[in-house]
């Protein structure tokens, strides 16, 4: 079945740690995004690609980074330098987004410890 | 849209109550879709319904049904007999002009009490 894939679906960071966050679709989808949902909070876009090795600015890049080398991957880097990374990330993907919305996948939760 | 709006950030509802949840959208295109995602406990967004502009027909799937009013903007969602596995989160969205990415509402915490 074609889907999203987001892994791991837990994932434990250290203070002063990069971390890398998987997204990964077998649908075919020319665009790809990464939200971030605080705790009662909406979704905050991050990043957005819409074709393979471009990509832009959301809302909320600072202390990000994302590659875009493959059509079916869009994995996404917390770095140091975002001084609040627990959250909720959600990866989606889309064919046409003006007739078609998002898939989504099922998310991961990022913890600083 | 430019923006969607949901002003209702929290409802609850005893069980097999109706509830309806309001959107209302701004938006300088002249055809365009509208879609509604209900985000469970587990995280996931799940994606309800789209609409497009030219249709205004109300929409019914089972117990949900959707009401789209041009004249007023709005595209609310009507849950009828709720059940407790209608507690959720519900964001409205809408492409953004130029289509690139939707443009969501803050999103409705619906919490149905057994």
């Amino acid at each position: 079945d074609g889907g999203i894939t987001q892994s791991p679906k837990y994932l434990f960071r250290k203070e002063g740690q990069n971390v890398t966050l998987s997204c990964e679709q077998n649908l075919n989808h020319d665009a790809m995004y990464w939200y971030r949902q605080d705790p009662g909070q909406g979704l905050r876009l991050i990043y957005y690609s819409q074709i393979v090795n471009d990509f832009q600015k959301g809302d909320i890049a600072e202390g990000y980074s994302v590659s875009r080398e493959k059509k079916e991957s869009f994995p996404l880097t917390v770095t140091s330098a975002q001084k609040n990374p627990t959250a909720f990330y959600l990866c989606a993907s889309s064919i046409m987004v003006s007739d078609y919305g998002y898939t989504f996948g099922s998310g991961t939760r990022l913890t600083v410890v | 849209a430019q923006k969607v709006t949901q002003a209702q950030t929290e409802i609850s509802v005893v069980e097999k109550e109706d509830v309806t949840l309001d959107c209302v959208y701004e938006t300088r295109d002249t055809t365009y879709y509208l879609f509604w995602y209900k985000q469970p406990p587990s995280g996931e967004l799940v994606f309800l319904i789209r609409r497009n502009s030219f249709d205004e027909q109300n929409e019914i799937s089972g117990r949900y049904s959707w009401n789209f009013q041009k004249s007023t903007s709005s595209f609310n969602f009507t849950i009828t007999a709720s059940q407790v596995v209608d507690s959720a989160v519900y964001f409205c969205a809408s492409p953004n002009f130029g289509n690139e990415k939707l443009t969501f509402g803050t999103g409705t915490r619906l919490t149905i009490i057994p």
